[in-house]
């Protein structure tokens, strides 16, 4: 059975640094791509970035770029999103999702999410 | 960049009714659109992706259609299980990878 099991997340102020971790079970982890996508409180989803299975290739929402920096460890089947200055705007319940073998782009599975919130 | 837009809003129904959710696209995306289904407090499932095809474990009464821009979620005989938040996204053709803004499914 596919598992990802987050951890992390909770209140940081506008400035600060927070890394989510992700870990999977039930699957080839370095087969996959995996992505984080994110949704504010009582609104929709919204990709955030993405890492291919061998970890060279990696792209971001324009609006995280330079403040988001996605890893994974494929030894320990583990992602990460360390964020960094971060703002009220990137309040969000954050999921990590793994991608399909079939068709690049869909969300196949979703850890259960982490809360983060960017107050003072 | 590909804007989804989710008709209606709300759409309250009564079990064993037929619910048809719509998405239309800014652009023609055919055939990578996709459907997730959110219960309260639950990360999103997939349910439809490339317009027609039901992702593993998924119940045939969730049927998907549509072509170019418009593309439709079909519930066929409502299960209480079913009343959620219904999203359509495009994987295509690169990040960023759009979702529309939602359909409530309400009893």
């Amino acid at each position: 059975e596919v598992q990802l099991v987050q951890s992390g997340g909770g209140l940081v102020r506008p400035g600060g640094s927070l890394r989510l971790s992700c870990t999977a079970s039930g699957f080839t982890f370095g087969t996959y791509w995996m992505n984080w996508v994110r949704q504010a409180p009582g609104k929709g989803l919204e990709w955030v970035a993405n890492l291919e299975g061998n970890g060279n290739e990696k792209k971001y929402l324009d609006s995280v770029k330079g403040r988001f920096t996605i890893s994974r460890d494929n030894a320990k089947n583990s992602l990460y999103l360390q964020m960094g200055s971060l703002r009220g705007e990137d309040t969000a319940v954050y999921y990590c999702a793994r991608g399909s073998l079939i068709a690049a782009g869909l969300f196949e599975n979703w850890g259960q999410g982490a809360l983060v919130i960017v107050s003072s | 960049e590909i804007v989804l837009t989710q008709s209606p809003a709300t759409l309250s129904l009564s079990p064993g009714e037929r619910a048809t959710l719509s998405c239309r696209a800014s652009q023609s995306i055919s055939p990578y659109l996709a459907w997730y289904q959110q219960k309260p407090g639950q990360p999103p499932r997939l349910l439809i992706y490339d317009t027609s095809n039901r992702a593993t474990g998924i119940p045939a009464r969730f049927s998907g259609s549509g072509s170019q821009t418009d593309f439709t979620l079909t519930i066929s005989g409502l299960e209480p299980e079913d009343f959620a938040v219904y999203y359509c996204q495009c994987r295509h053709p690169w990040p960023p990878y759009a979702f529309g803004q939602g359909t409530k499914l309400e009893i």
